[in-house]
């Protein structure tokens, strides 16, 4: 059965402080997603990581992926209030979206100013 | 371009009724998947509909079951409901490219109270 675990479950940091969420999966997978869930809201993709080594970028947030590890890390850079938010990992077993998505806890992430 | 719909938004049954969560997938997506997320929780994958079919189920009992229709949009229905039932269902739909990059686009949700 595939495992996805995420730490931290809940941070609280300060605005322009620096900050990792990893996320450590079980199985093989060919496929990881990072998502975004503002409270009461839906699901937001962020990042698809495809392979060993893949680097993702989009404004302040990088995500990359070590498929021999097991493991992906969101990087949160300078850190502002507007990405306060529930952060998820999520993998997949198989390719070419024929299958669902095995989703982590979450990290509740809380940005003062 | 129009996103993933979900109706109704909000809904509320009494246990042992039955519920029927519908889901319009995005233009070009063939493949919708349903999610139930509990309140802390993370998604949990129910199951995905590809060409009309179920392709592939996770870890919820039979009285869980969709259809999807020639259109790709799709229900889904819950029999004999519990109050552990309560929550937030996801639907997600994605493209069937087969190139491994088919990311899953989700609705917002519909939210099911069960008392």
């Amino acid at each position: 059965e595939l495992k996805v675990e995420q730490n931290p479950l809940f941070l609280s940091m300060q605005e322009g402080k620096n900050y990792t969420i990893y996320c450590n999966y079980s199985t093989t997978s060919d496929r990881l997603y990072w998502y975004r869930q503002d409270p009461g809201k839906s699901l937001e993709s962020l990042f698809v990581l495809l392979s060993n080594g893949a680097v993702k970028q989009e404004g302040r947030l990088m995500a990359s992926l070590d498929t021999k590890a097991r493991l992906s890390t969101l990087h949160i850079t300078a850190a502002v209030h507007d990405l306060s938010a529930t952060y998820f990992c999520a993998v997949a077993l198989f390719g070419g979206g024929a299958d669902g998505l095995t989703f982590g806890k979450g990290t509740h992430l809380i940005i003062q100013p | 371009e129009t996103g993933v719909t979900q109706s109704p938004t909000h809904l509320i049954k009494t246990r042992g009724q039955q519920v029927t969560l519908r889901c319009s997938s995005q233009s070009g997506h063939n493949t919708v998947s349903w999610y139930q997320q509990a309140l802390g929780q993370g998604p949990q994958f129910i199951f995905q509909y590809y060409r009309e079919e179920e392709n592939g189920r996770g870890n919820f009992p039979p009285r869980f079951s969709g259809l999807q229709f020639p259109n790709y949009s799709s229900e889904l229905n819950v029999n004999a409901l519990e109050l552990d039932d309560s929550a937030l269902y996801l639907c997600a739909s994605s493209p069937r490219t087969g190139k491994g990059t088919d990311t899953q686009y989700f609705g917002p949700g519909t939210r099911l109270t069960v008392l």
